[in-house]
């Protein structure tokens, strides 16, 4: 049974830095593309970030601008997990933030299983 | 302001045949595969439909999704009363280099 379980949500003051953690299970973790998305209070699901696999153990990972250079992807293959780095935080980042698997190894194909979701708070 | 540009809302009666459009452009639903997610309150989204019109196993066959051109298209061929959630269409975007949602459906079966 594919499973993604989400930790690491919190409130945090504005500028402030935030790491989110997924942990993966019941799938072939080191050649799936995983995602975040995040979706704020009473809106639409946003995607934020995805890390893919480029064969020969090579992943890349691919942003939305909204999180350009503030925010990074990245993966233990060694412990099935994916982390979101986010640094810089704003109140516009405040958002219930899900952990998805790509149906293939990029992130072309799209999200087919997700997690449950943590919540992050962004507020002085 | 949302790449992909979907109805806000949307409705009809038990038994009713519905559809939800999504309408994007050459640089996204025009070059890339469609998927459709559904969202119950208080959940997360859940697959529907992906690669324009296949249905993940478990999803009943009263769902169908189609895409021509530039944009893509979400059918409920009878809806019912558990129908009623958020609906989602999502693509990749070739000139952001990155993955793209709708602004999202609100389905009300009345």
């Amino acid at each position: 049974q594919v499973r993604l379980v989400e930790s690491g949500g919190g409130v945090v003051q504005p500028g402030k830095s935030l790491r989110l953690s997924c942990a993966a299970s019941g799938f072939t973790f080191t050649t799936s593309g995983m995602h975040w998305v995040r979706q704020a209070p009473g809106k639409g699901l946003e995607w934020v970030a995805a890390i893919s696999y480029d064969g020969d153990n090579r992943y890349y990972e691919n942003y939305a601008d909204s999180v350009k250079g503030r925010f990074t992807i990245s993966r233990d293959n060694s412990k099935n997990m994916v982390y979101l780095h986010m640094n810089s935080l704003r109140p516009e980042d405040t958002a219930l933030y899900y952990c998805a698997k790509d149906l293939g190894r990029g992130a072309r194909r799209g999200m087919d299983v997700w997690g449950q979701g943590t919540t992050v708070t962004v507020s002085s | 302001q949302s790449v992909l540009t979907q109805s806000p809302s949307a409705s009809g009666t038990p038994g009713q045949r519905v559809t939800i459009s999504c309408s994007g452009s050459s640089s996204n639903i025009g070059s890339s595969t469609v998927n459709w997610y559904q969202q119950l309150p208080g959940t997360a989204p859940k697959l529907l439909i992906y690669t324009n019109n296949q249905r993940p196993s478990g999803v009943p066959d009263r769902f169908s999704g189609s895409k021509s051109g530039t944009s893509a298209s979400l059918a409920f061929s009878g809806l019912q009363s558990e129908d009623e959630a958020d609906y989602y269409c999502s693509t990749w975007d070739d000139s952001l280099n990155a993955r793209v949602f709708g602004g999202g459906t609100k389905l009300t079966v009345l």
